[in-house]
């Protein structure tokens, strides 16, 4: 079992759609968790961090359930430039530092 | 500010050849992490450098692959013998500090084996 999964996609909506993704991670004892944006030929970019209350940063919403171990990200009122691929991120305990990335999700918003 | 640079930006090799790739962190970074990721792939761990700790040498794939940080900045990612096998984008991140901090990451180095 991979220690982050991910449904690769893609997810083709329309604009103004809402969407979400999920990831599950293996290692119960993980502390930290990312969403990251990975563009097409570009480097992985910091979307926003995760945490166990949730948190929303504009349309963007992360949701961390420690219990059933997934991480989820909702999108809402998509955008034509919210079309990338995006990571779910996961920093084991005791190597806080070595960060485990799940092959990610492919959004295409479509107008 | 400048972020995280990478060379070459493309590297067209044959089997059995020696490369070396450079990252230069963003300036007072203490943390310098190197990934590859190949198609279809998720980013691989490799190397993690913090400032003048033991490198984690972890992620290496095999003894083919070595790294080097020189004065707690620039970094260079050697692959000795390469494989076709290698043919990956090698990306280098850097971080303020140690822990789950932001990591900040390089246009990467697109490695190709024949």
């Amino acid at each position: 079992r991979k220690e982050v999964e991910q449904d690769p996609g893609p997810f083709n909506v329309p604009e103004g759609a809402t969407v979400a993704f999920n990831c599950t991670y293996s290692n119960s004892a993980s502390q930290s968790f990312f969403w990251y944006r990975q563009d097409c030929r570009k480097e992985p970019k910091l979307l926003m961090s995760v945490y166990s209350s949730g948190n929303e940063d504009g349309r963007f919403t992360a949701q961390l359930n420690r219990a059933s171990q997934y991480i989820s990200l909702l999108i809402r009122d998509s955008k034509l430039s919210d079309s990338a691929t995006y990571l779910c991120v996961v920093s084991p305990t005791g190597t806080a530092s070595k960060l485990t990335f799940g092959t990610g999700t492919r959004l295409q918003v479509t107008l | 500010g400048a972020g995280v640079s990478q060379s070459p930006s493309n590297k067209v090799t044959e089997k059995g050849k020696d490369v070396e790739l450079r990252c230069d962190p963003i300036s007072g970074h203490t943390a310098l992490y190197w990934y590859r990721q190949s198609l279809g792939q998720g980013l691989e761990f490799l190397i993690y450098f913090q400032g003048n700790s033991a490198p984690d040498k972890s992620g290496l794939p095999s003894d083919r692959f070595s790294a080097e940080r020189t004065g707690g900045s620039v970094s260079t990612l050697t692959i000795q013998r390469t494989q076709q096998e290698d043919s990956a984008v090698y990306l280098c991140a850097s971080s303020l500090s140690a822990g789950p901090e932001t990591q900040y990451f390089g246009p990467g180095t697109r490695l190709l084996v024949l």
